[in-house]
C-alpha cells in the first residue's frame, strides 16, 4: 500500500524558515515524480513544486520560486520542501503527492494527509 | 500560471446527472491529454478520480466520466448520490514549464 506522510509543519514567524518532510513507502520511490501542493484552509488547491524521479528537474510556482527548494532522497525514501522567507500568505496545508509517472503527468495518484504551516507574528 | 476556470458550485438531485466544466488554454488543456480530476471531502486529502482526460483509476465508480474538447475539459457524474457531495478539482500538465495547474474547484451539492 502506497503511503505518504508529511511532517515539519507548525507556527512560524514571517521571514523565518521551515523544512517539510514527506516519508514515502509502499512503492519504488525513485521511479516516480513527486509534487508539493498546498491549500489555504477553505480554499482551492495550489500547485507548489514538482521534482522528477531522480531530481534532475525541479519546477516551482511563481509564488514560491526563489524562496522554496524541493529535494528528494530516494535511498531514504524522503521528499523535502525547504521554505525560506516565509510570508503570511504561505499559510496553508501542504500535501506531498506521488505522480503516476517518473516524469510529470499531473496525475497525482497518492497523497499524504497534509501538514499545516501557519505564518504569523 | 493562471488557474484553470471552474464553476464555483454545481448542484443536482439524487439520480440526476451533472457536468463540471474546466476551461484552460492552448498551453495546458489544449496542448495534450494530461488532464486529471480530483475529489476532496472536507478535512481530507484529494483523491484522483480521472487521469489522462477520461481514464478511471481502479476502484473509481463508473458513474464518473470525463472528456475534453479544445481547451475545455469536463467531468460528469451520473446517478448522483449523497456521497458525491464534495469539492472537485481539475488539473492539467503544462508542457512549456513542466509543471501542473489546478482549477479553482467546484463544490457539488446533492439537493
Amino acid at each position: 500500500e502506497v503511503q505518504l506522510q508529511e511532517s515539519g509543519g507548525g507556527l512560524v514567524q514571517p521571514g523565518r524558515s521551515l523544512r517539510l518532510s514527506c516519508a514515502a513507502s509502499g512503492f519504488t520511490v525513485g521511479a516516480y515524480a513527486m509534487h508539493w501542493v498546498r491549500q489555504v484552509p477553505g480554499k482551492g488547491l495550489e500547485w507548489v513544486s514538482t521534482i522528477t524521479w531522480a531530481g534532475g528537474f525541479i519546477a516551482y510556482a511563481d509564488s514560491v520560486r526563489g524562496r522554496f527548494a524541493t529535494s528528494r532522497d530516494n535511498a531514504k525514501k524522503y521528499l523535502y520542501l525547504q521554505m525560506n522567507d516565509l510570508r503570511p500568505d504561505d499559510t496553508a496545508f501542504y500535501y506531498c503527492a506521488k505522480d503516476s509517472l517518473h516524469s510529470v503527468s499531473g496525475a497525482l495518484d497518492s497523497w499524504g494527509p497534509g501538514t499545516l504551516v501557519s505564518v504569523s507574528s | 500560471q493562471s488557474a484553470l476556470t471552474q464553476p464555483a458550485s454545481v448542484s443536482g438531485s439524487p439520480g440526476q446527472s451533472i457536468t463540471i466544466s474546466c476551461a484552460g488554454t492552448s498551453d495546458d488543456i489544449g496542448s495534450h491529454d494530461l488532464v486529471s480530476w480530483y475529489q476532496q471531502y472536507p478535512g481530507k486529502a484529494p483523491k484522483l478520480i480521472i487521469f489522462e482526460v477520461s481514464q478511471r483509476p481502479s476502484g473509481v465508480s463508473v458513474r464518473f466520466s470525463a472528456s475534453k474538447s479544445g481547451n475545455t475539459a469536463s467531468l460528469s457524474i451520473s446517478g448522483l448520490q449523497a456521497e458525491d457531495e464534495a469539492d472537485y478539482y481539475c488539473c492539467s500538465y503544462v508542457g512549456s514549464t513542466t509543471s501542473v495547474v489546478f482549477g479553482g474547484g467546484t463544490k457539488v451539492t446533492v439537493l
